[in-house]
């Protein structure tokens, strides 16, 4: 079956901690995106990538990392810099066409992280 | 700053009824526009999405409205079913996406 998968699906650590969630796709897609879902906000989008070997800072990079060293696969890193840790992290991937805005991205079931 | 807007956080239809979902952006250089549907503990699912060269697009019982000049596009639902009930995001599309709050849909039996 293709799609995204998310892993864990629930995660706590220890304030201070780094922790790092994981994002894999057989969608064979080109583009994957990390966004933050908090009560009565919208998706925010944190880092995306286009192609291996590459990515961008989205609206709220600042404290997180990402790395896409394979196509299938790009973690995000939680570091102890994130002021507020605590909230629902979705992943997404789409086929890169060139026009980024017209890409459907297609979701995984995304990671609750709680920073106690 | 939120450039798509969901004002209303829910909305009960009774089921068999038409259920409409309404969302404001304010970014006229958006030219896509989709809506997600999503479960409790899930990631959205993709619904249906509309180009900003078309005022309508149908997919069975969902039909997506987009009006250029007021910023506006709306989701409907007929008939409204039981398992239609979720959250349901709108997104824009821009040099990247923008979601909105979300509106949770409940359809009553």
């Amino acid at each position: 079956d293709g799609g995204i998968t998310q892993s864990p699906k629930y995660l706590f650590r220890k304030e201070g901690q780094n922790v790092t969630l994981s994002c894999e796709q057989n969608l064979n897609h080109d583009a994957m995106y990390w966004y933050r879902q908090d009560p009565g906000q919208g998706l925010r989008l944190i880092y995306y990538s286009q192609i291996v070997n590459d990515f961008q800072k989205g609206d709220i990079a600042e404290g997180y990392s990402v790395s896409r060293e394979k196509k299938e696969s790009f973690p995000l890193t939680v570091t102890s810099a994130q002021k507020n840790p605590t909230a629902f992290y979705l992943c997404a991937s789409s086929i890169f066409s060139g026009r980024a805005s017209t890409d459907t991205q297609y979701f995984g079931p995304g990671t609750r992280l709680t920073v106690l | 700053d939120q450039q798509v807007k969901q004002n209303s956080p829910s909305l009960s239809v009774q089921e068999g009824r038409i259920s409409i979902l309404n969302c404001d952006y304010t970014n006229s250089m958006f030219d896509y526009f989709l809506w997600y549907k999503k479960y409790p503990a899930e990631g959205p699912t993709f619904l249906i999405s509309i180009s900003s060269i078309k005022d309508k697009n149908e997919d069975g019982r969902f039909t997506v409205f987009l009006n250029k000049s007021a910023k506006h596009l709306s989701l409907h639902i007929v008939p409204s079913q039981p398992g239609d009930s979720a959250v349901y995001f709108c997104a824009a599309s821009g040099n990247q996406f923008y979601f909105g709050t979300g509106t949770s849909l409940t359809v009553i039996p």
